[in-house]
C-alpha cells in the first residue's frame, strides 16, 4: 500500500462528458502529480502541484485541468472528452517534490470514454 | 522532453534465466529511476541512482547508471515469476522537476 489513494477505480462515461479524478497524497507529502498511462504513449506526465501550487506542466491538454486543494489533497478534471482520452490515470506524490526523490504512485483511475 | 528509449520492449523468459534491460537517453539526467509496475496497480519505486558509474544492488536486481548518467541498465540474475511485470525508467534534470519515464519493459517469467 503506497498510500496514495485514488478515486475512483473505474470510470465510464461518454465523448464530450466532463469527469473529475480525485486524489489524496500519502499523509506528510506536499507534492503531487498526475500521470496519463496508454499503451502507445507510456506514462505520460500531465501536471505536478507542490502545496497548493503548480509547479511543473506537462504534456495536459487545455481541456484538462488539476488543482491542489488546502488539505493537499488534488482533483483532475477533464472535460469535452474525446476517445482518445481513454487510458489510466495515476496520481503520484512526494515529500517536497525535487526530482530525484521517489514518487509513490495510486493504483490508478481506468477511463473509458464510450 | 528528454526521451528514454527502453529496450526490449517485451521479454519472455524461463524461470531461473537471467537478464537485462536498458534504458537509454541522448539526455543527460541528474538522477535516474526504475520502478515496477504490477497489473492493476500503479509503479513502484525500485531505485534511485545519481551518481554516474553507480551500481546498486536489490537481493538479485542490479542495476548501473551510465558513466555519462544517460543510460542505465537493469539486471536480474536467476528470474521468478514473481519478477513479472512492467519495468519502467525515469529520468530527472535538475532543469525541472517532472520525471520522464520511458514507456517500459514488459517481463513474463514462466515457471
Amino acid at each position: 500500500d503506497s498510500g496514495v489513494t485514488q478515486t475512483p477505480k473505474h470510470l465510464i462515461t461518454a465523448t464530450g462528458q466532463r469527469v473529475t479524478l480525485r486524489c489524496s497524497p500519502r499523509s506528510g507529502d506536499l507534492s503531487v502529480y498526475w500521470y496519463q498511462q496508454s499503451l502507445d504513449q507510456g506514462l505520460q506526465f500531465l501536471i505536478q502541484y507542490y502545496n497548493g501550487e503548480e509547479r511543473a506542466k506537462g504534456n495536459i491538454l487545455e481541456r484538462f485541468s488539476a488543482q491542489q486543494f488546502p488539505d493537499l489533497h488534488s482533483e483532475l478534471n477533464l472535460s469535452s472528452l474525446e476517445l482518445g482520452d481513454s487510458a489510466l490515470y495515476f496520481c503520484a506524490s512526494s515529500s517536497t517534490g525535487l526530482p530525484y526523490q521517489p514518487q509513490h504512485f495510486g493504483d490508478g483511475t481506468r477511463l473509458s470514454i464510450l | 522532453t528528454q526521451l528514454l528509449e527502453q529496450s526490449p520492449q517485451f521479454l519472455s523468459i524461463q524461470e531461473g534465466e537471467n537478464l537485462t534491460v536498458y534504458c537509454n537517453s541522448s539526455s543527460v539526467f541528474s538522477s535516474l529511476q526504475w520502478y515496477r509496475q504490477e497489473p492493476g496497480e500503479g509503479p513502484v519505486l525500485l531505485v534511485t541512482v545519481v551518481t554516474g558509474g553507480e551500481v546498486k544492488k536489490l537481493k538479485r536486481l542490479t542495476f548501473q547508471f551510465g558513466d555519462a548518467r544517460k543510460d542505465s541498465s537493469l539486471h536480474i540474475t536467476a528470474a521468478q515469476p514473481g519478477d513479472t511485470g512492467l519495468y519502467l525508467c525515469a529520468g530527472g534534470s535538475n532543469s525541472g522537476y517532472a520525471l520522464n519515464f520511458g514507456k517500459g519493459t514488459s517481463l513474463l517469467v514462466t515457471p
